[in-house]
């Protein structure tokens, strides 16, 4: 069975500073790994993944994300915040044993951007 | 190209009613999977549909079912509501069932049971 978990439901940062969105997974295979980013009343939006061509993965808004397979983790990186980066970030995780495109979703981290 | 798009965006039921959500994918992409999001258990997986058959289904009661149609497009159906169906109702579409593929997720309708 698959599973990921993201620590920390709520993460604070002030503007400017570095953010990161902790995800740890828990897969019998390579998995395949996302992060989306959903705003107040709207669906999600991919972020960036892996799919095991490059360990360091970047994605839009100066967003990247490392995979370590000794750590099982994907954590979410951003040098810089900025307060439109203020949102809800979900990690997610995929296999070739999840036929038929089944992602399976952290609970979320919701991010605020201080002034 | 256009986005996944889903209507109604809002709706509001009374419980024992039954409703149905559609999902239209992005042009080209065969594959549409559905997800449910609540406050308290997260998102969680529905159903997925390819070339108009099931491929995939997550663990929910069979008050929720689905269809696709020989255009992508997609409907889900829930009979019976119940209060605790309220929710975020989500469609993402992908251009086929290969396992890593992007799926890209529709504005998501949200459902209201009273």
């Amino acid at each position: 069975a698959q599973s990921v978990t993201q620590l920390g439901s709520h993460v604070s940062v002030s503007e400017g500073a570095l953010v990161l969105l902790r995800c740890n997974y828990s897969s019998s295979v390579p998995p395949y790994l996302f992060w989306y980013v959903q705003y107040p009343n709207q669906g999600l939006q991919l972020l960036l993944k892996y799919t095991s061509a490059a360990t360091l993965v970047k994605g839009i808004n100066g967003f990247e994300a490392e995979f370590k397979k000794s750590e099982t983790s994907f954590h979410l990186t951003k040098p810089s915040a900025h307060m439109s980066d203020a949102a809800e970030y979900f990690c997610a995780v995929s296999s070739i044993y999840n036929q038929g495109g089944k992602l399976i979703f952290g609970q979320g981290t919701e991010l605020s951007v201080k002034p | 190209k256009a986005g996944v798009t889903q209507t109604p965006r809002y709706l509001i039921k009374t419980r024992g009613q039954q409703v149905t959500l559609s999902c239209s994918p992005i042009s080209g992409h065969r594959s549409v999977s559905w997800y449910q999001q609540t406050p308290g258990q997260g998102l969680q997986f529905l159903f997925e549909y390819f070339s108009e058959t099931q491929r995939n289904k997550g663990n929910f009661p069979g008050r929720f079912s689905g269809r696709q149609f020989s255009n992508s497009r997609s409907e889900m159906n829930v009979s019976t509501l119940e209060l605790g169906d309220s929710a975020l109702y989500l469609c993402a579409s992908s251009s086929d069932r290969d396992i890593g593929d992007t799926q890209y997720f529709g504005p998501g309708t949200r459902l209201t049971v009273l």
